[in-house]
């Protein structure tokens, strides 16, 4: 997990305000995944990118944007959070020749 | 609509049983299923993970069988162990695609 770091690992906001969540990582993987997990449902893909200039959506994007600001940085955008998006976020990466994924510690958001 | 149905939600064991997950799948372009194991408070981590071209996998206590004409899998711990209380997620991706569609997830609780 200290491959890939996210911040915050806690984050509590109100409905209509705009929340940020980053993701770092020193594994040199060129492939970045944001996810969320809710109970009952397992870990869902949000975005994906496999590469600086590559974005992606996932089966569950509307509510969320993401920026790949270099090969190690992924960030997700929340832009006027709603209470539905309360969940626990996590962000992975892979290497294009594998399939394993790495995750981070993941940010549990609260949104009020 | 999940693309891996996982069960059971949740599931006790003695120490020194087996514990048994079952995943089923349609989606005939999957041909790799990881299993990922997650404690609290961290993120998923790959535990293992079978290709179709093998019906089963073993490492150490872990194994997973696989019945593809059937289009399921599933993991059983061996002696499960205290230690293996987690929260076990089957998963499944065409290995040219590297999105996981993962199951919602089984808890196991190992009781000593």
């Amino acid at each position: 997990d200290a491959d890939v770091t996210q911040t915050p690992r806690n984050r509590i906001t109100k409905t209509g305000k705009r929340i940020m969540l980053e993701c770092s990582q020193t594994k040199g993987h060129d492939r970045m995944y944001w996810y969320r997990q809710d109970p009952g449902l397992g870990l869902r893909l949000i975005y994906y990118s496999f590469d600086v200039k590559d974005i992606n959506k996932g089966e569950i994007s509307d509510g969320y944007s993401v920026s790949r600001q270099a090969q190690a940085k992924f960030s997700l955008s929340l832009e006027s959070a709603i209470p539905n998006q309360t969940a626990l976020y996590f962000c992975a990466t892979s290497d294009a020749a594998l399939n394993e994924q790495f995750f981070g510690p993941g940010t549990r958001l609260t949104v009020l | 609509q999940q693309q891996v149905k996982q069960s059971p939600q949740s599931l006790i064991v003695q120490k020194g049983g087996i514990s048994i997950i079952n995943c089923a799948y349609e989606n005939t372009a999957f041909d790799y299923f990881p299993w990922y194991q997650q404690f609290p408070g961290k993120g998923p981590a790959l535990l293992i993970a079978i290709r179709p071209d093998v019906s089963e996998k073993k490492e150490g206590r872990f194994t997973i069988s696989f019945n593809k004409s059937a289009k399921q899998f599933s993991l059983h711990i061996m002696d499960s162990q205290p230690g293996d209380s987690a929260t076990y997620f089957c998963a499944a991706t065409p290995s040219n695609d590297y999105k996981l569609s993962f199951g919602a997830g089984t808890t196991v609780t190992v009781r000593a």
